[in-house]
């Protein structure tokens, strides 16, 4: 079995200052992991991924992820947010005992103010 | 454009009416998956196929519902008698399974609204 705890339903942050997402999984083989992001009325696009290579994962738009294993954590930052981050940002699980079929978070909707 | 697209982009149906949603994934992918979204939640599964096999459907997926994939490629979701409960953006994404790695591309989505 395998799932993902988004840990906050919403992140409010001022421009500028850094972004912390959190984000915990549970799974009895070897994760993939992923964070998607949501712009309003626009399509899931790919952020970054964890597939077992480097465990600091830099994806696009500056934001980045740690892979840790001891603490089944792939929490998602940026040094500093800007007013087009905000969106609704959605950690997923992807395992082989899964047939990776992909399992989602709940969502965070970070919010940025000016 | 070669991404995934999805048709059509809305539908507004009276309840008791079938619908019918069509994907079209990117064209070397061999999965497809297709997933319900609510307001305020993340995607949730219904179905995939591995080419043009249907390989897995979850619980959510009550027998009104149906998925094809008649070729390995495009795949239609239709949804018969359709209920209010079943308003909701229809996604569908597709991949290329390989090893670890099976990042998901998603289409626009379908909103339905039964009214």
């Amino acid at each position: 079995a395998q799932s993902v705890t988004q840990l906050d339903s919403h992140v409010s942050v001022s421009e500028g200052t850094p972004v912390l997402l959190r984000c915990n999984y549970s799974s009895s083989y070897s994760p993939s992991l992923f964070w998607y992001v949501q712009h309003p009325n626009k399509g899931l696009q790919l952020l970054l991924k964890y597939t077992s290579a480097a465990t600091l994962v830099k994806g696009i738009n500056g934001f980045e992820a740690e892979f840790k294993k001891s603490e089944t954590s792939f929490h998602l930052t940026k040094p500093s947010a800007h007013m087009s981050d905000a969106a609704e940002y959605f950690c997923v699980v992807s395992t082989s005992g899964g047939s990776y079929i992909p399992t989602f978070g709940r969502g965070t909707s970070l919010i940025v103010h000016p | 454009d070669t991404g995934v697209s999805q048709d059509p982009r809305h539908k507004i149906t009276k309840r008791g009416q079938n619908v019918t949603f069509r994907c079209d994934p990117i064209s070397e992918h061999n999965r497809l998956y297709w997933y319900r979204q609510t307001l305020g939640q993340g995607p949730e599964f219904l179905t995939y196929f591995q080419n043009e096999a249907q390989l897995e459907k979850s619980r959510l997926l009550s027998d009104r519902f149906s998925a094809e994939r008649p070729k390995g490629s495009f795949s239609t979701l239709e949804i018969q008698r359709t209920e209010q409960g079943d308003s909701a953006m229809y996604l569908c994404a597709s991949s290329l399974l390989r090893e670890w790695n099976n990042e998901q591309f998603f289409g626009p989505g379908t909103r339905l609204t039964v009214l």
